[in-house]
């Protein structure tokens, strides 16, 4: 039983075009993210969404645009893919902090790896 | 700002030794969490465990411990007796409440266990 999961693993494609990843969790969990994971293995965060809200919006170029069908998925398009573009991105999930504040932890998925040729 | 620095980019250690990964944070918030994450050959990223700033206790499981010091804002994780299968890229991270968790990530750790 995947918790985390995400679709295509791997995603060759020309500069230019245009391409989704999906990500989908059973866990349960109201917030979902986008990381992206550079070549240096350095992780950073894209966007989240609460309840199909976006909550955190980072200094994403705008070719990159996330969709919340349900709480369950959230999947990243992106348009006029780049060079740059290239790199792991990775999707989690948590539940959504209470009233008492707590943060509770983010699970993440397999990753899809992104090449641009 | 947030930040988590791991000073360590590499680590090469031979099997059975012990092995210390640092991780300090910066914070002006008085309520955050720091996790660790371990991420495999295999790509995937797998929790570790998770502390809030209240609690200075130090953790252990099996092989594996943690040592938490507000003081120096250190969150350092300690492999004992330490095998191949450790081998992996571990990461620090501090999580901010704005909104959502989100996580801040130190640059990374890869841990090398040799036979």
């Amino acid at each position: 039983d995947t918790a985390v999961s995400q679709t295509p693993k791997y995603l060759v494609t020309q500069m230019g075009n245009d391409k989704s990843i999906k990500c989908e969790q059973n866990l349960g969990h109201d917030t979902m993210y986008w990381y992206k994971q550079d070549s240096k293995k350095f992780l950073k965060i894209m966007f989240s969404y609460n309840n199909k809200e976006l909550i955190i919006n980072e200094t994403v170029p705008n070719r990159f645009s996330p969709k919340s069908p349900d709480k369950a998925h959230l999947n990243l398009h992106i348009n006029s893919l780049e060079l740059g573009d290239s790199a792991v991105y990775f999707c989690a999930s948590s539940r959504h902090r209470g009233s008492s504040g707590g943060t509770d932890t983010q699970y993440f998925g397999p990753g899809t790896r992104l090449t641009v040729l | 700002a947030q930040k988590v620095t791991q000073a360590q980019t590499e680590i090469s250690v031979v099997e059975k030794e012990d092995v210390t990964l640092d991780c300090v944070y910066e914070t002006r918030d008085t309520t955050y969490y720091l996790f660790w994450y371990k991420q495999p050959p295999s790509g995937e990223l797998v929790f570790l465990i998770r502390r809030n700033s209240f609690d200075e206790q130090n953790e252990i499981s099996g092989r594996y411990s943690w040592n938490f010091q507000k003081s120096t804002s250190s969150f350092n994780f300690t492999i004992t007796a330490s095998q191949v299968v450790d081998s992996a890229v571990y990461f620090c991270a501090l999580s901010i409440i704005q909104g959502a968790q989100k996580l801040v990530f130190g640059q990374g750790t890869r841990l090398t266990i040799n036979p």
